[in-house]
């Protein structure tokens, strides 16, 4: 079974308007830890969030935010007001007790003027 | 302050060749990570480093690979006798094991083509 799922390959958003990137995992550690990255077309692997399992708040960053539901397994990225320059691949991750990341498939957003 | 350095940022090699791979972690951070991200197969882990504890290196995906980390810094990821499959960008990673997030920040990447 995949660890770190996600659905959307593509997304369009128009500039100004939010966006929800979806993630979903799977894992039985009582402990662990959900990322997500931002992979422009340069190659450079940014991050931008971060949620602890056992944080009773949706961790924000700034325009992201982390819509954390975890009875239903879920980590959900929203970007807020989007830019041109948020054009990149998304990855969630998630690390458990083996403290390696585990990457899902990524979702490529594309900003539109 | 600096952030993870990779080098060479590319490398191109002919298969059956020895190459070797340099990353340069963030200054204080104690764990260390390797990972490949090939077309198809997305971001693998490769093999993990954490102070002088012995590495986890569950993800290498066969012998020809090996890595080592010097006085708890630099390491250098070895790929012998190059196959095609091998061509990828290897991404190197390090973290703060003590900060509670134990986030994982990236350099840049070196891009290897097999020919």
């Amino acid at each position: 079974a995949q660890k770190i799922t996600q659905t959307q390959p593509g997304m369009f958003v128009q500039e100004k308007e939010a966006v929800t990137l979806d993630c979903t995992y799977d894992t039985s550690d009582p402990s662990y830890g959900l990322f997500w990255y931002k992979q422009p077309s340069s190659g450079e692997m940014i991050f931008l969030i971060y949620q602890g399992s056992y944080d009773q708040q949706n961790a924000t960053e700034g325009r992201y935010s982390l819509n954390f539901q975890k009875a239903r397994k879920s980590a959900n990225l929203v970007i807020s007001a989007s830019q041109l320059g948020d054009s990149a691949m998304y990855f969630c991750a998630m690390r458990e007790l083996t403290r390696q990341l585990t990457f899902g498939s990524g979702t490529q957003l594309t900003v539109l003027p | 302050g600096a952030g993870v350095s990779q080098s060479p940022s590319n490398k191109v090699t002919e298969k059956g060749k020895d190459v070797e791979l340099r990353c340069d972690p963030i200054s204080g951070h104690t764990a260390l990570y390797w990972y490949r991200q090939s077309l198809g197969q997305g971001l693998e882990f490769l093999i993990y480093f954490q102070g002088n504890s012995a590495p986890d290196k569950s993800g290498l995906p066969s012998d020809r690979f090996s890595a080592e980390r010097t006085g708890g810094s630099v390491s250098t990821l070895t790929i012998q006798r190059t196959q095609q499959e091998d061509s990828a960008v290897y991404l190197c990673a390090s973290s703060l094991v003590r900060d509670h997030t134990d986030t994982q920040y990236f350099g840049p990447g070196t891009r290897l083509t097999v020919l």
